[in-house]
């Protein structure tokens, strides 16, 4: 299985900061990578696809970077609509295996 | 608009089976895979497999296998996962997700279901 790495685990950042959140695949998956929002209670969010395509109607505050085996997730300014847990999912080859998760805190 | 809607909370004893089902409108119901994933309390999120809305091809995660069975029904255009043997362990909320791109299973879940509880509990 592949393994996916991300990290922070947990970030404490201020309304207006650059967050960047990294996720390392074990093997090469190509862009085969997407993130997810989650918060409390609901239904995971997708973000991002194929690495940096944005879904329709994020805003693109939310970017996507990387290829291979190291990705990033980058949120330009954050807002307090965007303190949730952040989930990147590799989807190059079963199973379809999710990193452990990164929670956004309000500093 | 897509929109996936899953059967309500269950709570079952060890040993026994559960059946959640995701009801898809908005959407040519054969066109897009349905991936399953799982939630444990406080923890992070688990994918379980995948099914071909056409019936034929499903791959299951290598964790759940022999335990897990997802179907589809297209008269009512549902799909279903079924989990035997439970135990406590299994208690999680599940999730139905739809692939973001057609007839393939190389795609992410673009559209969520509102997620089903599954208490096990003696």
């Amino acid at each position: 299985d592949i393994q996916m790495t991300q990290s922070p685990s947990s970030l404490s950042a201020s309304v207006g900061d650059r967050v960047t959140i990294t996720c390392r695949a074990s093997q090469g998956i190509t862009d085969y990578l997407a993130w997810f929002q989650q918060k409390p209670g609901k239904a995971p969010k997708s973000l991002i696809y194929a690495a940096s395509s944005l879904q329709s109607g994020v805003p693109s505050k939310f970017s996507g970077s990387g290829s291979g085996t190291h990705f990033t997730l980058t949120i330009s300014s954050l807002q307090p609509e965007d303190f949730a847990t952040y989930y990147c999912q590799q989807y190059n080859s079963y199973p379809f295996t999710f990193g452990g998760g990164t929670k956004v805190e309000i500093k | 608009q897509v929109e996936l809607v899953q059967s309500g909370a269950e709570v079952k004893k060890p040993g026994a089976s559960v059946k959640v089902s995701c009801k898809a409108s908005g959407y040519t119901f054969t066109s897009y895979y349905m991936h399953w994933v799982r939630q444990a309390p406080g923890q992070g999120l688990e994918w379980m497999g995948i099914i071909n809305p056409s019936g034929v091809g499903t791959t299951y995660a290598q964790n759940f296998q022999g335990r897990v069975t997802m179907t589809r029904d297209t008269s009512t255009s549902t799909f279903y996962m079924e989990l035997s043997s439970l135990s406590f362990e299994d208690t999680a909320v599940y999730f139905c997700a739809r692939a973001m791109v057609a007839s393939t299973s190389w795609s992410h879940g673009g559209y969520w279901g509102q997620g089903t509880l599954l208490t096990v509990s003696s």
